[in-house]
C-alpha cells in the first residue's frame, strides 16, 4: 500500500518563528492535500498542492501564512509562518488517490505542532 | 454548503453488541463518501468508501441518498474496534480529491 512520510512528527516552536513540514509520497500523485486538526476538532483542509502551479487555498487560509511548495510529483512542503499559539495543531498531508476517482486515500502520520 | 455531520461525539458499547455510527451529509452534487479510522497512536487510514461497497473488518456502510446518510454499521463489536471514526465527503471534478470531514465519533468497546 502507499506510504506517505511526514516530518517532523512533532515540534515545539516559539511565537513568531516559522516551521516547514515535509511530506514525501512513495509514488507520483497528481495532487497533495494539507489538513489541520486543531485540538479536539476534526480535520480541515488548508490547501491543495498541485505540481507546476500555485496551491489552491480554502477559505480562511492564505498563502502568506501557509506557503506551500510542490516541486515534483512526490513531494510537498507546508510552512506555518509567524506562528502564534493558535497555530498549535496537528498538520497532516494526504495524497490525491491513485485510482480513477482521484480522491485522497492515504495520510501522513501528522506533525504535532505546539507554539509557546 | 457542503457539510458532514456526525451527531455522536462518543459511542460506548459492550463487546458483541451491534454498532452504528451515524453520518449525515449535505451536498448538492454527487458526493463520494468515506469512513476513516484512527486507532490510538496510529495514522488516519481509510476504512471504506461507498463506491466500492466493501465490508472491511466487518464494517459496512450504505449510502442513502434520500436520507443523505452514510451510517457505519457492524453487527458485533470487538474491543479492537475502539478508535476514532471520521465520516468524510469528497467532491467530484477537478478538485475532487478534497475531503470534508465530520467531527468524528469516538467508539469505545468495553469487554
Amino acid at each position: 500500500s502507499a506510504v506517505i512520510s511526514q516530518k517532523p512528527s512533532r515540534d515545539i516552536c516559539q511565537r513568531g518563528t516559522s516551521l516547514t513540514i515535509q511530506c514525501q509520497v512513495d509514488s507520483q500523485v497528481t495532487m497533495m492535500f494539507w489538513y489541520r486538526q486543531q485540538p479536539g476538532q476534526s480535520l480541515t483542509l488548508i490547501a491543495t498542492a498541485n505540481q507546476g502551479s500555485e496551491a489552491t487555498y480554502e477559505s480562511g487560509f492564505v498563502i502568506d501564512k501557509f506557503p506551500i511548495s510542490r516541486p515534483n510529483l512526490t513531494f510537498s512542503t507546508l510552512t506555518v509562518s509567524n506562528m502564534s499559539p493558535e497555530d498549535s495543531s496537528i498538520y497532516l498531508c494526504s495524497d490525491g488517490g491513485r485510482s480513477s476517482y482521484n480522491s485522497p486515500l492515504h495520510f501522513g502520520n501528522g506533525t504535532r505542532l505546539t507554539v509557546t | 454548503a457542503q457539510r458532514v455531520t456526525q451527531p455522536e461525539k462518543l459511542l460506548s458499547v459492550f463487546k458483541g453488541a451491534p454498532v452504528e455510527l451515524k453520518c449525515n451529509y449535505s451536498y448538492s452534487g454527487s458526493p463520494e463518501l468515506f469512513w476513516y479510522v484512527q486507532y490510538s497512536r496510529q495514522r488516519l487510514q481509510l476504512l471504506l468508501r461507498h463506491i466500492s461497497r466493501e465490508s472491511i473488518k466487518g464494517f459496512t456502510a450504505d449510502l442513502n441518498k434520500g436520507e443523505t446518510s452514510f451510517h457505519l454499521k457492524k453487527p458485533f463489536a470487538q474491543e479492537e474496534d475502539s478508535a476514532m471514526y471520521y465520516c468524510a465527503l469528497s467532491e467530484w471534478g477537478n478538485q475532487g480529491g478534497k475531503l470534508i470531514f465530520g467531527q468524528g465519533t469516538e467508539l469505545s468497546v468495553k469487554p
